[in-house]
């Protein structure tokens, strides 16, 4: 069964470090979303992503991040100046269509760990 | 806005007794979808059910079985005859349609259940 994976399991990095968490959506998928959750808290929507350029944000999303697909099958995250407080676990999901019922699939996830 | 309440945020019982997990939501939208993720300690989440809002009937699979009631924005979770197994955290969700169109998914702040042997 087709799956989301994302790499690597546990990032551990300095405070003021870039960081970039990769993602490979299901194949034939067409919309993406990163997502995070703070230890203990609940997941929370960062940024969604179609045809090369962002559809939509929340607050969280500011100017420290950024997402890309580089190629026809990777979906980055980028965080370009860590702090503490980006450590956390970050999801990534595709789904195949927008808009209500189409399933987001999760992957596994990233932990992030801000030295 | 859309909101998505868990009010237990920790629950044990004993292994082979019922448990159920309450998810009560609140949005404006007239269609939504709501759902039920797993999270066990591994962290991954792992995806249970998906109701849509003009479907209220209950499901039921195999030990698991969901009720939603529309009339009181609820959308409760119980697990029959628990297992050790069972042990995660449990993330209640609405999907509901953003102003730019997308499906954006509202998270509870999650119900860790843990089952006792």
């Amino acid at each position: 069964e087709p799956e989301v994976t994302q790499t690597p399991s546990h990032q551990v990095t300095q405070m003021g470090q870039e960081v970039i968490l990769r993602c490979v959506p299901i194949s034939n998928h067409l919309y993406f979303y990163w997502y995070r959750q703070i230890l203990g808290q609940k997941v929370e929507f960062l940024v969604s992503f179609y045809n090369n350029e962002i559809s939509e944000k929340s607050e969280i999303f500011d100017d420290q991040f950024s997402v890309e697909r580089p190629d026809g099958s990777n979906f980055t995250l980028k965080i370009r100046s860590t702090k503490l407080e980006d450590s956390a676990m970050y999801f990534c999901a595709s789904s195949e269509n927008r808009g209500l019922g189409n399933e987001q699939f999760f992957g596994p996830g990233t932990r992030l760990t801000v030295l | 806005a859309q909101k998505v309440t868990q009010a237990q945020t920790e629950i044990s019982v004993v292994e082979k007794e019922d448990v159920t997990l309450d998810c009560v939501y609140e949005t404006r939208d007239t269609t939504y979808y709501l759902f039920w993720y797993k999270q066990p300690p591994s962290g991954e989440l792992v995806f249970l059910i998906r109701r849509n809002s003009f479907d209220e009937q209950n499901e039921i699979s195999g030990r698991y079985s969901w009720n939603f009631q529309k009339s009181t924005s609820s959308f409760n979770f119980t697990i029959t005859a628990s297992q050790v197994v069972d042990s995660a955290v449990y993330f209640c969700a609405l999907g509901g349609i953003s102003n730019f169109g997308n499906e954006k998914l509202t998270f509870g702040t999650g119900t860790r259940l843990t089952i006792i042997p």
